[in-house]
């Protein structure tokens, strides 16, 4: 049961690339979030996921997208980098109902020079 | 609007000394979830602790203990006999209500750095 998972673990990044980054879980929940934080700024979450099928925006979704094919995977995707994108990232799920604490994944951090 | 505050951003203590942590939160609902989550220098976050807002009983687990006053909007989490392994970034989190469960929006605070020296 290895719980939440996200690669890469670190990664740099030109300006204008863009890239996947990739979160898998295995604990079965419904909900799976995408955070980023920020020094000084705690996390802020970038897009959320109620299920299959279903996303939608969080607090700072410009420049992310994301989509959710299956309950276990949900990568975020950024279009063309931007360095103001560089942070750690971090993946989170839980399930629909009680109890509503997330569990994070490792986290992945972003450079982009 | 939904708001957390952590007004500490760092704290030192020496082992053994007991530390409160403060969080303060604002929300229009009157059903909510609060959570404090550990974030050690590894980097990865570790939840600690879930609270109702129907249920204003404090909770004790080991050397910790959380205290939560509807009347004031705070959650403050306090650590008995600090030690070095409790170093880490501490961060208070808000989730509202929705159909009566929790909605998937955590808002964090911006955190507090606590080091424990030995």
């Amino acid at each position: 049961n290895a719980g939440v998972t996200q690669t890469p673990k670190f990664q740099v990044l030109k300006t204008g690339q863009s890239m996947t980054l990739q979160c898998a879980q295995d604990m079965n929940h419904e909900y799976m979030s995408w955070y980023r934080q920020d020094p000084g700024m705690g996390l802020r979450l970038i897009h959320y996921s109620v299920g299959a099928g279903i996303t939608d925006q969080g607090e700072v979704p410009n420049g992310y997208n994301v989509s959710r094919s299956t309950t276990e995977d949900f990568p975020l995707r950024l279009l063309s980098a931007a360095p103001s994108q560089t942070s750690v990232y971090f993946c989170a799920t839980r399930l629909r109902d009680s109890p509503y604490e997330q569990y994070f994944g490792p986290g992945t951090r972003l450079t982009v020079t | 609007a939904q708001k957390v505050t952590q007004a500490q951003t760092e704290i030192s203590v020496v082992e053994k000394e007991d530390v409160t942590l403060d969080c303060v939160y604002e929300t229009r609902d009157t059903t909510y979830y609060l959570f404090w989550y550990k974030q050690p220098p590894s980097g990865e976050l570790v939840f600690l602790i879930r609270r109702n807002s129907f249920d204003e009983q404090n909770e004790i687990s080991g050397r910790y203990s959380w205290n939560f006053q509807k009347s004031t909007s705070s959650f403050n989490f306090t650590i008995t006999a600090s030690q070095v392994v409790d170093s880490a970034v501490y961060f208070c989190a808000l989730s509202e209500a929705n159909y009566g469960g929790a909605t998937n929006k955590l808002i964090f605070g911006t955190g507090t750095l606590l080091a424990v020296q030995p």
